[in-house]
């Protein structure tokens, strides 16, 4: 089976700027959850989507929204970017226990 | 609010020595995860322990789980340099698999 893809893998913005982040999950798999991984604050979880709905999210500005589409796949979105935005925005799909994450997209917000 | 923590946060071992990452977490949790992340890439599963006394093994790592102490560990049979790499233990959030809480993660240096 294919893994967890997120594209773009890289991404340049400027302060001010919007961006829009993709992840597919693995073939299956109805749950997708986000996290921002940054050297100052580690791994933070931004939300989960479970069959269209979002189910969770974790401790982040209004800035930061994302949905899930019928098929599961999932975009998530930052308005407004700040450079403290710059980070790896990491997708997981999770079918049962197991959470499988995607390569990561990493912002670099100037 | 749940709260993970890890040590040490950094190891730097020995060709063929043993050690252990330690993983407490503070409230009551279903699942802990392991994971390993090599420079610059994703987070690459382990295990994952879903109840009290759980222990697993592959290779040269074995972890386990203890849920009312809320500890995990994470052991290292002679290191090999293939295992230095970054572990993050992680924990559900309110019974949620998709909403995980990490620790900080160990930074694992084995040297020949």
């Amino acid at each position: 089976k294919a893994g967890v893809t997120q594209t773009p893998r890289y991404l340049i913005k400027t302060r001010g700027q919007q961006v829009t982040l993709s992840c597919s999950p693995i073939s299956g798999h109805r749950s997708v959850s986000w996290y921002q991984q940054t050297p100052g604050q580690g791994l933070q979880f931004l939300f989960e989507y479970f069959s269209e709905t979002q189910r969770n999210k974790g401790n982040f500005p209004g800035r930061f929204s994302g949905r899930q589409f019928s098929n599961s796949r999932s975009e998530m979105n930052v308005s407004t970017l700040e450079l403290g935005d710059s980070a790896l925005y990491l997708c997981a799909s999770a079918l049962e226990e197991t959470q499988y994450f995607g390569p990561g997209t990493r912002l670099l917000v100037l | 609010e749940l709260k993970v923590e890890q040590n040490p946060l950094f190891l730097s071992m020995q060709e063929g020595k043993n050690y252990t990452i330690y993983c407490n977490y503070s409230t009551t949790s279903d699942r802990l995860y392991w994971y390993r992340q090599d420079p610059g890439k994703s987070l690459e599963s382990l295990f994952v322990l879903l109840s009290n006394g759980a222990v697993k093994q592959e290779g040269r790592l074995m972890a386990s789980l203890d849920t009312k102490a809320r500890l995990s560990t994470l052991h290292i049979t002679a290191a090999v340099h293939d295992l230095s790499a970054t572990y993050f233990c992680a924990v559900d959030n309110r019974g949620s698999q998709g909403n995980l809480i990490f620790g900080k993660g160990t930074k694992l240096s084995v040297k020949p």
